[in-house]
């Protein structure tokens, strides 16, 4: 059974810093999603990465993907209160069409 | 694109009483459905799945069940509810290209006493 784990859990920081936040796959990801969600709504897609090394970047979120397919990051420059939420990787199979996620990072932006 | 209803919002249920929550989608046919729980602040466990009409999948054993009367609708049910049942429950879509990520419904808060 693959595991997802993300880290830190839990991040609290002042608005302006920089940050980053680890995805770690037991196997290899057949392909691997970003997810964010605020409390009370449903995750929103970020960012999807197949090419191991492929590197996206989306306004002030940059997400890269590891050579071997089996860990992600996502950094975020001058982050803003806005940016608060949980932040979820998960692996996604095209052949059977489930979803894996890991255990998400709660970020706080503190203005 | 698709939108996912889900619904009702929030739901107190006491022990033992049975439970439906409904979820429609529109603006795709012949999606990927799901039913996941979310524990607070933590990552989502996916229940159950369903490919089509009828077709359902479990991935835990658990005092709930699934099923897809129709295309576009996806039931979560129990006949009769526990107090782990509490949690916050997400339908979900993927359509036909799966690299276009996962619509989420906004989801059902259960709070089971």
């Amino acid at each position: 059974t693959q595991l997802l784990e993300q880290s830190p859990q839990f991040l609290s920081i002042q608005e302006g810093e920089n940050l980053t936040v680890y995805c770690n796959s037991s196997s290899v990801f057949s392909s691997l999603q970003w997810y964010r969600q605020e409390p009370g709504e449903g995750p929103v897609l970020l960012v999807t990465v197949v090419t191991g090394g492929e590197v996206k970047k989306l306004k002030r979120l940059t997400f890269q993907f590891g050579d071997a397919r089996k860990d992600s990051s996502l950094h975020i420059t001058a982050a803003q209160p806005g940016d608060t939420g949980l932040y979820l990787c998960a692996d996604g199979s095209s052949n059977t069409g489930k979803l894996i996620f890991g255990q998400g990072t709660t970020l706080q932006v503190k203005p | 694109s698709q939108t996912i209803h889900q619904w009702p919002a929030t739901l107190v249920q006491p022990v033992g009483s049975p439970l439906s929550l409904e979820c429609t989608v529109e603006g795709t046919s012949n999606p990927n459905l799901y039913w996941y729980r979310q524990a607070a602040g933590r990552g989502l466990q996916l229940l159950f799945y369903s490919v089509g009409i009828g077709q359902i999948s479990s991935e835990v054993p658990q005092n709930l069940s699934a099923s897809r009367p129709q295309d576009r609708q996806f039931i979560l049910s129990s006949k009769k509810l526990l107090l782990s049942d509490s949690g916050f429950y997400l339908c979900a879509s993927r359509g036909r290209y799966w690299d276009y990520g996962y619509t989420f419904g906004s989801g059902t808060r259960l709070t089971v006493v």
